[in-house]
């Protein structure tokens, strides 16, 4: 199974500050991780896929990259909307697995 | 635009069973590969079970593998999850997720608002 692990596991943030949350898998997946943002009640919502691809509709200031074991999600200039938890997931191989998530507060 | 509305989510015993549904539509359902990730209470998520876009194609994580059984009607746009031999540890949100192919090993990205099952005595 490949285990994700992502860091931190908490952040608090100023508005319009970069923030920059990191994901290791234990064995190479390709470029099959992909972002999913969950705010506090909301199912999860998918921001990036395939390490880089911004998924429709998704702001501009989500963008990712990475790509073997080493992965990273930035957000360039938080906006308050952005409070949440983020995770990370590979396809790679099976069984699918989840980060541990990264919660991001504004300050 | 594409909706997926889980239902038969309860509190249930602990070794009870359950069946949960999950109604798509603002798409071509027959196409996609579908899927089941749940989230226990304050946790994370975890995958639970995936199933081809024609359905004869089913994969399952080790701790449901043998009690959960993932399976779909195309005919009516619905996805199902049985649910047997409930353990305590089953308590979750289910969420029913839409891939974004039809291969049941590849992304989703789009999800339902989810349904509650909580397995207590």
């Amino acid at each position: 199974e490949v285990v994700l692990t992502q860091s931190p596991d908490f952040q608090s943030v100023t508005p319009k500050e970069r923030v920059t949350i990191t994901c290791r898998a234990s064995q190479g997946i390709g470029s099959s991780l992909h972002w999913y943002q969950q705010k506090p009640g909301q199912s999860p919502k998918l921001l990036i896929k395939y390490g880089s691809q911004s998924f429709s509709g998704v702001p501009s200031r989500f963008s990712g990259s990475g790509s073997g074991t080493d992965f990273t999600l930035t957000i360039n200039g938080l906006e308050p909307e952005d409070a949440a938890t983020y995770y990370c997931h590979q396809t790679g191989s099976l069984p699918l697995t989840f980060g541990g998530g990264t919660k991001v507060e504004i300050k | 635009e594409v909706q997926l509305l889980e239902s038969g989510g309860r509190l249930v015993r602990p070794g009870g069973s359950l069946t949960l549904s999950c109604a798509a539509s603002g798409f071509t359902f027959r196409s996609y590969a579908m899927s089941w990730v749940r989230q226990p209470p304050g946790k994370g998520l975890e995958w639970v079970s995936a199933i081809s876009d024609s359905g004869t194609s089913t994969q399952s994580a080790d701790s449901v593998k043998g009690r959960f059984t993932i399976s779909r009607d195309n005919s009516k746009n619905t996805l199902y999850l049985h649910m047997n031999s409930l353990r305590v540890e089953d308590t979750a949100v289910y969420y029913c997720a839409k891939a974004d192919t039809f291969i049941l090993s590849t992304l989703v990205d789009v999800w339902g608002k989810g349904t509650t099952v909580i397995v207590s005595s």
